[in-house]
């Protein structure tokens, strides 16, 4: 079974930093990666995906990647309070086409 | 564009009983996936359909099945339930497979006493 595993938190930022949530990855085989966030009592929603090697920015949002280090992290510019939520890795294997997911990040933002 | 639409939104069943779930995925959409998500467990896959064909399954017993429509809606559904069955349900709708991006309906809470 291919494991993703992040950090469990509680992370807590004031508001106005930089959060910064990071997912590691066991199949080296995998292609696509994503994050989503979800809200206590809510399903996922997709926030971002990623397919090559380095950063992609979307907004207050950039997804990092790092294939060599299997190594995927979500920064988040200008926390703010909306942005409290579980923030959950998810990594495409490789060949299987199963999304595997991580256990999520809690992300606290004070005000 | 309507998102991924789920029935019903919550769920009390005993056990032995058994239920069915359906979805409705976006439009122009051909994959969809399911997931039961606990709080011990997290998210995990349950299996994929494509086209009205299983193309991937999980880990999970027999009694979960699934199926889909020409439509792409899916049901799935479980047999025998058992307390440890208590979970979110989430049907995920993609253009063409589980790898790619999904897209999470509201789920269904399914509560088995």
């Amino acid at each position: 079974q291919k494991e993703v595993e992040q950090n469990s938190g509680p992370l807590s930022v004031p508001e106005g930093a930089i959060a910064s949530l990071n997912c590691t990855y066991s199949d080296r085989g995998s292609q696509s990666f994503f994050w989503y966030r979800q809200y206590s009592g809510k399903s996922p929603e997709l926030i971002m995906f990623i397919y090559s090697n380095g950063d992609k920015e979307d907004g207050r949002f950039t997804a990092q990647l790092n294939k060599a280090s299997q190594y995927v992290s979500l920064l988040i510019r200008d926390s703010q309070p909306s942005d409290s939520a579980t923030y959950l890795c998810a990594v495409g294997e490789g060949g299987s086409e199963k999304l595997v997911f991580g256990k999520g990040t809690k992300l606290t933002v004070n005000p | 564009k309507a998102g991924v639409t789920q029935t019903p939104r919550y769920l009390i069943k005993t056990r032995g009983q058994q239920v069915t779930l359906s979805c409705s995925p976006i439009s122009g959409h051909r994959s969809v996936s399911w997931y039961q998500q606990t709080p011990g467990q997290g998210l995990q896959f349950l299996f994929e359909y494509f086209s009205e064909t299983q193309r991937n399954k999980g880990n999970f017993p027999g009694r979960f099945s699934g199926r889909q429509f020409s439509n792409s809606r899916s049901e799935m559904n479980v047999s025998t339930l058992e307390l440890g069955d208590s979970a979110l349900y989430l049907c995920a709708s993609s253009r063409s497979s589980s790898t790619a991006e999904q897209y999470f309906g509201p789920g269904t809470r399914l509560t088995v006493t």
